[in-house]
């Protein structure tokens, strides 16, 4: 059972917004910050957000994350089919939880 | 561009020691900003990040509490790698691992070795 929960599966039609929820506690996402990772299948997880809200370079702008107080969100606008994936959220915790943890992840179905 | 590239048997019986080893290019194993990690992922678990090593000074080592008793991190500067011990498995160990960069995030992931622990 991982300590952020996320809804185990999300979907949406191309072209629309689907937002994906992570919840924690104030030992983790209440007090540091959410990064997101997005794993296409068969792959490796790659870096999609950090410190909340910020994109590496190269992760276009349809993708967007926000945090507040013990959860935190990840939003996709303009759903392509190359979205469709697994994606995790992870943040410090404090407690003997940590010092890394993780959500669940939520497959995301591109209708 | 940093990359990492895992290497390390796949196949264990109960009670071996699983070893695997990253290799880094573009980067330094003793960079002072720089942080190793092992993460694995498995179904019933997800991701679950094991440990990590790093350089500020001297080496440090923090690990996961689930498994503290029986892993070790070790970097090689000689080789620019580090390596990934954990001792005594069993089939709960099943996962892929991923070796991965980052100290505030996981910039960088290997390519994740499958480990298979059965009798």
């Amino acid at each position: 059972q991982s300590v952020l929960t996320q809804p185990p599966s999300a979907s949406g039609a191309p072209g629309q917004r689907v937002t994906i929820s992570c919840s924690g506690s104030s030992s983790n996402i209440g007090s540091n910050t959410v990064n997101w990772y997005q794993q296409l299948p068969g792959t490796a997880p790659k870096l999609l957000i950090y410190n909340n809200n910020q994109r590496p370079s190269g992760v276009p702008d349809r993708f967007s994350g926000s945090k507040s107080g013990t959860s935190a969100s990840l939003a996709i606008s303009g759903l392509q089919s190359e979205d469709e994936a697994d994606y995790h959220c992870a943040a410090w915790d404090d407690s003997l939880n940590g010092p890394w943890v993780f959500g669940g992840g939520t497959k995301l179905t591109v209708l | 561009q940093v990359q990492l590239q895992q290497s390390g048997p796949g196949l264990l019986k109960p009670s071996q020691t699983l070893s695997l080893t990253c290799a880094i290019s573009g980067d330094s194993v003793s960079g002072n900003s720089a942080a190793w990690n092992w993460i694995r992922q498995s179904p019933s678990r997800g991701l679950e990040w094991l440990g990590r090593t790093y350089f500020r000074s001297k080496w440090y080592n923090d690990y996961a509490v689930s498994v503290k008793s029986r892993i070790l991190i070790n970097p090689d500067t000689s080789k620019n790698q580090f390596s990934l011990q954990l001792n005594s498995v069993t089939p709960e160990d099943t996962a892929v691992y991923y070796c991965a960069s980052g100290e505030i995030r996981f910039d960088y992931w290997g390519q994740g070795t499958l480990v298979t622990v059965s009798s």
